[in-house]
């Protein structure tokens, strides 16, 4: 069965310094998004993309955080200049053309800023 | 905001009980899906209602919506020690954007 993958799966970085987060979603999708949930707290919606540009962001997506689809395949979130509140786990997910479709997640990057 | 809010936020049941869950959110939606995850683990899908229906079986899990309520519930009958895990409401605007409640723990003690 065809799945989202997210590399790395655990990263460490020294605050102030640049992370880019990859996904691969499922080949035939066209909505990819980014959440991210803060250790015992609930998932928060960051970013959805489609047609190779942002279509809805929260405010927590300010200007130090980025998403790319660079080559037809990945999809990735990049954050400029990260912080220790940054710390977190984000997932990537996506789906099909559908709008009832689900959205299928990646088992999730941990991310943690020292 | 239109999140869904679960509750209750913590349910602790004997193995073999029924589980229920609820949500409720604020504004319109397109559909309300139903999520697991298991300790620091990923989201696992587990049921999507749409705005038109009323009720939606899978397995042991049943789901209502009530868009009058703005409101839904999960029931999980028989439950398992397997099942122990988070359990989210997420709901699904028009724009298509995803928005998750806190979720309700569930701990099934076998």
């Amino acid at each position: 069965e065809p799945e989202v993958t997210q590399t790395p799966s655990h990263q460490v970085t020294q605050m102030g310094q640049e992370v880019i987060l990859r996904c691969v979603p499922i080949s035939n999708h066209l909505y990819f998004y980014w959440y991210r949930q803060i250790l015992g707290q609930k998932v928060e919606f960051l970013v959805s993309f489609y047609n190779n540009e942002i279509s809805e962001k929260s405010e927590i997506f300010d200007d130090q955080f980025s998403v790319e689809r660079p080559d037809g395949s990945n999809f990735t979130l990049k954050i400029r200049s990260t912080k220790l509140e940054d710390s977190a786990m984000y997932f990537c997910a996506s789906r099909g053309r559908e709008s009832q479709e689900t959205q299928y997640f990646g088992p999730g990057t941990r991310l943690l800023v020292l | 905001s239109q999140q869904g809010e679960e509750d209750p936020q913590a349910l602790s049941i004997q193995e073999g009980e029924n589980a229920t869950m609820n949500c409720s959110y604020k504004t319109s939606i397109n559909n309300l899906q139903w999520y697991r995850q298991n300790s620091g683990r990923g989201l696992v899908h587990l049921i999507l209602i749409r705005s038109n229906e009323r009720e939606k079986h899978s397995g042991r899990l049943r789901v209502t919506l009530d868009t009058s309520k703005k409101s839904s519930s999960l029931l999980i009958t028989a439950s398992r020690a397997a099942d122990t895990a988070s359990y989210f409401c997420a709901t699904v605007r028009l724009s298509n954007d995803m928005r998750f409640g806190a979720g309700t723990r569930l701990t099934v003690k076998p």
